[in-house]
Protein backbone atom coordinates (compact mmCIF):
# COMPACT_ATOMS: atom_id res chain seq x y z
CA UNK A 1 0.00 0.00 0.00
CA UNK A 2 0.83 3.58 -0.53
CA UNK A 3 2.10 5.32 2.53
CA UNK A 4 4.09 8.12 3.11
CA UNK A 5 5.98 8.15 6.54
CA UNK A 6 7.50 11.29 8.70
CA UNK A 7 9.55 10.11 11.41
CA UNK A 8 9.70 13.52 13.52
CA UNK A 9 6.44 14.19 14.98
CA UNK A 10 8.11 17.26 16.71
CA UNK A 11 11.53 18.90 15.46
CA UNK A 12 12.96 21.99 17.41
CA UNK A 13 15.72 24.35 16.26
CA UNK A 14 17.68 27.49 16.35
CA UNK A 15 16.94 30.96 14.69
CA UNK A 16 19.44 30.59 11.60
CA UNK A 17 20.52 27.05 11.72
CA UNK A 18 19.58 24.75 9.39
CA UNK A 19 16.66 22.40 9.15
CA UNK A 20 15.50 19.27 7.53
CA UNK A 21 12.40 17.47 8.10
CA UNK A 22 12.13 14.22 6.36
CA UNK A 23 9.72 12.31 4.02
CA UNK A 24 10.38 9.05 3.39
CA UNK A 25 7.07 6.78 0.80
CA UNK A 26 6.08 3.84 -0.27
CA UNK A 27 5.12 3.77 -3.76
CA UNK A 28 6.17 1.27 -6.86
CA UNK A 29 4.55 3.53 -9.89
CA UNK A 30 5.49 6.98 -10.61
CA UNK A 31 5.47 9.34 -7.41
CA UNK A 32 4.33 13.18 -7.45
CA UNK A 33 5.73 14.64 -3.78
CA UNK A 34 4.19 17.84 -2.34
CA UNK A 35 5.00 19.90 0.99
CA UNK A 36 2.04 21.43 2.62
CA UNK A 37 1.91 23.62 5.64
CA UNK A 38 -0.08 24.90 7.93
CA UNK A 39 0.79 27.83 10.16
CA UNK A 40 -0.58 28.48 13.79
CA UNK A 41 -4.37 29.49 13.32
CA UNK A 42 -4.31 29.51 9.35
CA UNK A 43 -5.70 26.88 6.74
CA UNK A 44 -3.18 24.26 5.42
CA UNK A 45 -1.58 25.18 2.11
CA UNK A 46 0.94 23.98 -0.36
CA UNK A 47 4.30 24.80 0.47
CA UNK A 48 6.01 23.58 -2.88
CA UNK A 49 5.74 20.47 -5.31
CA UNK A 50 8.67 18.37 -6.31
CA UNK A 51 7.90 18.83 -10.27
CA UNK A 52 8.12 22.52 -10.04
CA UNK A 53 11.51 22.74 -8.90
CA UNK A 54 11.20 25.61 -6.97
CA UNK A 55 12.47 27.37 -4.08
CA UNK A 56 9.42 28.70 -1.73
CA UNK A 57 10.53 30.81 1.37
CA UNK A 58 14.04 29.48 1.20
CA UNK A 59 12.83 25.76 1.39
CA UNK A 60 14.00 23.11 -1.23
CA UNK A 61 13.05 19.59 -1.68
CA UNK A 62 14.56 16.73 -3.69
CA UNK A 63 12.87 13.82 -5.13
CA UNK A 64 15.01 11.01 -4.85
CA UNK A 65 13.58 7.98 -5.96
CA UNK A 66 16.63 5.70 -5.40
CA UNK A 67 16.46 6.36 -1.24
CA UNK A 68 11.76 7.45 -1.82
CA UNK A 69 12.89 10.62 0.00
CA UNK A 70 11.54 13.98 -0.10
CA UNK A 71 12.92 15.76 2.66
CA UNK A 72 12.34 19.36 3.19
CA UNK A 73 15.61 21.62 3.69
CA UNK A 74 16.26 25.25 4.71
CA UNK A 75 19.51 26.64 4.88
CA UNK A 76 18.95 29.27 7.81
CA UNK A 77 15.38 28.97 9.72
CA UNK A 78 13.49 31.68 10.82
CA UNK A 79 10.94 31.84 13.31
CA UNK A 80 8.41 32.27 11.13
CA UNK A 81 9.10 28.58 10.03
CA UNK A 82 7.25 27.54 12.81
CA UNK A 83 4.04 25.90 11.85
CA UNK A 84 3.32 22.23 11.17
CA UNK A 85 4.11 20.13 7.97
CA UNK A 86 2.85 17.80 5.94
CA UNK A 87 4.43 15.95 2.81
CA UNK A 88 1.95 14.36 0.66
CA UNK A 89 1.81 11.82 -2.40
CA UNK A 90 -0.05 11.92 -5.37
CA UNK A 91 -0.49 8.52 -7.21
CA UNK A 92 -0.37 7.84 -10.71
CA UNK A 93 -3.47 8.66 -12.51
CA UNK A 94 -5.38 9.45 -9.18
CA UNK A 95 -6.58 12.27 -7.83
CA UNK A 96 -6.45 12.00 -3.87
CA UNK A 97 -3.19 12.99 -1.63
CA UNK A 98 -2.17 10.35 0.64
CA UNK A 99 -0.71 12.48 3.32
CA UNK A 100 1.99 11.91 5.90
CA UNK A 101 0.93 12.34 9.94
CA UNK A 102 3.21 15.34 9.75
CA UNK A 103 6.10 17.23 11.65
CA UNK A 104 5.82 20.15 14.00
CA UNK A 105 8.48 22.54 13.29
CA UNK A 106 9.07 25.07 16.20
CA UNK A 107 12.08 27.72 15.62
CA UNK A 108 13.63 28.70 18.74
CA UNK A 109 14.83 32.77 18.98
CA UNK B 1 -15.10 32.72 -3.70
CA UNK B 2 -12.31 34.17 -1.85
CA UNK B 3 -11.23 30.58 -0.96
CA UNK B 4 -12.95 27.00 -0.11
CA UNK B 5 -15.71 27.81 3.06
CA UNK B 6 -16.68 25.17 5.12
CA UNK B 7 -19.39 25.28 7.51
CA UNK B 8 -20.49 24.72 10.51
CA UNK B 9 -16.32 25.40 11.58
CA UNK B 10 -17.45 23.74 14.79
CA UNK B 11 -19.79 21.07 15.65
CA UNK B 12 -20.67 19.26 19.28
CA UNK B 13 -23.10 16.36 18.80
CA UNK B 14 -24.57 13.71 20.67
CA UNK B 15 -23.75 10.03 19.88
CA UNK B 16 -26.50 8.40 17.79
CA UNK B 17 -27.48 11.43 15.93
CA UNK B 18 -26.53 12.24 12.03
CA UNK B 19 -24.74 15.31 11.41
CA UNK B 20 -24.09 17.28 7.93
CA UNK B 21 -20.78 19.51 7.10
CA UNK B 22 -21.00 21.83 4.50
CA UNK B 23 -18.41 22.58 1.42
CA UNK B 24 -18.76 26.12 -0.80
CA UNK B 25 -15.18 25.32 -2.69
CA UNK B 26 -13.52 28.12 -4.79
CA UNK B 27 -16.07 29.23 -8.02
CA UNK B 28 -14.77 27.31 -11.51
CA UNK B 29 -12.81 24.48 -9.52
CA UNK B 30 -14.49 21.33 -11.07
CA UNK B 31 -12.65 19.28 -8.04
CA UNK B 32 -13.67 18.86 -4.58
CA UNK B 33 -12.18 16.46 -2.10
CA UNK B 34 -13.00 15.30 1.42
CA UNK B 35 -10.25 15.02 3.84
CA UNK B 36 -10.45 13.42 8.01
CA UNK B 37 -7.96 14.49 10.38
CA UNK B 38 -7.97 12.48 13.37
CA UNK B 39 -6.11 13.08 17.26
CA UNK B 40 -2.47 12.35 16.50
CA UNK B 41 -3.16 11.04 12.92
CA UNK B 42 -2.46 12.49 9.33
CA UNK B 43 -4.80 13.96 6.58
CA UNK B 44 -6.82 10.85 5.78
CA UNK B 45 -8.57 11.09 2.25
CA UNK B 46 -12.37 10.49 2.48
CA UNK B 47 -13.69 10.97 -0.95
CA UNK B 48 -13.18 13.06 -4.37
CA UNK B 49 -15.53 14.55 -6.50
CA UNK B 50 -14.98 15.73 -10.04
CA UNK B 51 -17.81 17.88 -11.08
CA UNK B 52 -21.33 16.30 -9.41
CA UNK B 53 -19.66 12.64 -9.51
CA UNK B 54 -17.87 11.10 -7.24
CA UNK B 55 -14.99 8.20 -9.21
CA UNK B 56 -12.92 7.64 -5.99
CA UNK B 57 -15.00 6.85 -2.31
CA UNK B 58 -12.26 4.46 -1.13
CA UNK B 59 -11.66 6.42 1.94
CA UNK B 60 -15.15 6.54 3.25
CA UNK B 61 -14.80 4.21 6.88
CA UNK B 62 -18.02 3.01 6.47
CA UNK B 63 -21.60 3.22 5.04
CA UNK B 64 -22.22 5.99 8.11
CA UNK B 65 -20.67 8.28 5.85
CA UNK B 66 -21.97 9.81 2.61
CA UNK B 67 -21.19 12.74 0.31
CA UNK B 68 -22.68 14.38 -2.35
CA UNK B 69 -22.33 17.19 -4.38
CA UNK B 70 -24.78 19.46 -6.39
CA UNK B 71 -24.10 21.87 -9.51
CA UNK B 72 -20.54 21.22 -9.21
CA UNK B 73 -20.58 23.63 -6.41
CA UNK B 74 -21.60 23.06 -2.81
CA UNK B 75 -20.62 19.60 -1.41
CA UNK B 76 -22.47 18.14 1.89
CA UNK B 77 -20.24 15.39 3.58
CA UNK B 78 -23.13 13.24 5.86
CA UNK B 79 -22.26 11.08 8.93
CA UNK B 80 -25.36 8.78 9.97
CA UNK B 81 -25.70 7.62 14.06
CA UNK B 82 -22.21 9.30 14.96
CA UNK B 83 -20.20 7.30 17.03
CA UNK B 84 -17.49 8.96 19.07
CA UNK B 85 -14.86 7.68 16.49
CA UNK B 86 -15.86 10.08 14.08
CA UNK B 87 -14.82 12.89 16.33
CA UNK B 88 -12.64 14.59 13.98
CA UNK B 89 -11.66 18.04 11.77
CA UNK B 90 -12.85 17.54 8.39
CA UNK B 91 -11.42 19.30 5.79
CA UNK B 92 -12.62 20.28 2.37
CA UNK B 93 -10.18 21.60 -0.66
CA UNK B 94 -10.99 21.80 -4.17
CA UNK B 95 -8.61 21.97 -7.27
CA UNK B 96 -8.79 23.11 -10.74
CA UNK B 97 -8.72 20.75 -13.74
CA UNK B 98 -5.72 20.33 -14.94
CA UNK B 99 -3.59 21.45 -12.17
CA UNK B 100 -4.07 18.51 -10.58
CA UNK B 101 -3.47 18.23 -6.67
CA UNK B 102 -2.95 22.11 -6.31
CA UNK B 103 -5.69 21.98 -3.42
CA UNK B 104 -6.85 24.50 -1.75
CA UNK B 105 -8.02 23.54 1.59
CA UNK B 106 -10.81 24.95 4.00
CA UNK B 107 -10.29 25.97 8.11
CA UNK B 108 -11.98 22.81 8.15
CA UNK B 109 -15.44 21.85 10.45
CA UNK B 110 -14.18 20.50 14.10
CA UNK B 111 -16.57 17.90 15.44
CA UNK B 112 -16.68 16.41 18.42
CA UNK B 113 -18.78 13.16 19.30
CA UNK B 114 -20.13 13.02 22.88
Amino acid sequence: AQRVTQPEKLLSVFKGAPVELKCNYSYSGSPELFWYVQYSRQRLQLLLRHISRESIKGFTADLNKGETSFHLKKPFAQEEDSAMYYCALSLQGAQKLVFGQGTRLTINP
Amino acid sequence: GAGVSQSPSNKVTEKGKDVELRCDPISGHTALYWYRQSLGQGLEFLIYFQGNSAPDKSGLPSDRFSAERTGGSVSTLTIQRTQQEDSAVYLCASSLRGTKNIQYFGAGTRLSVL
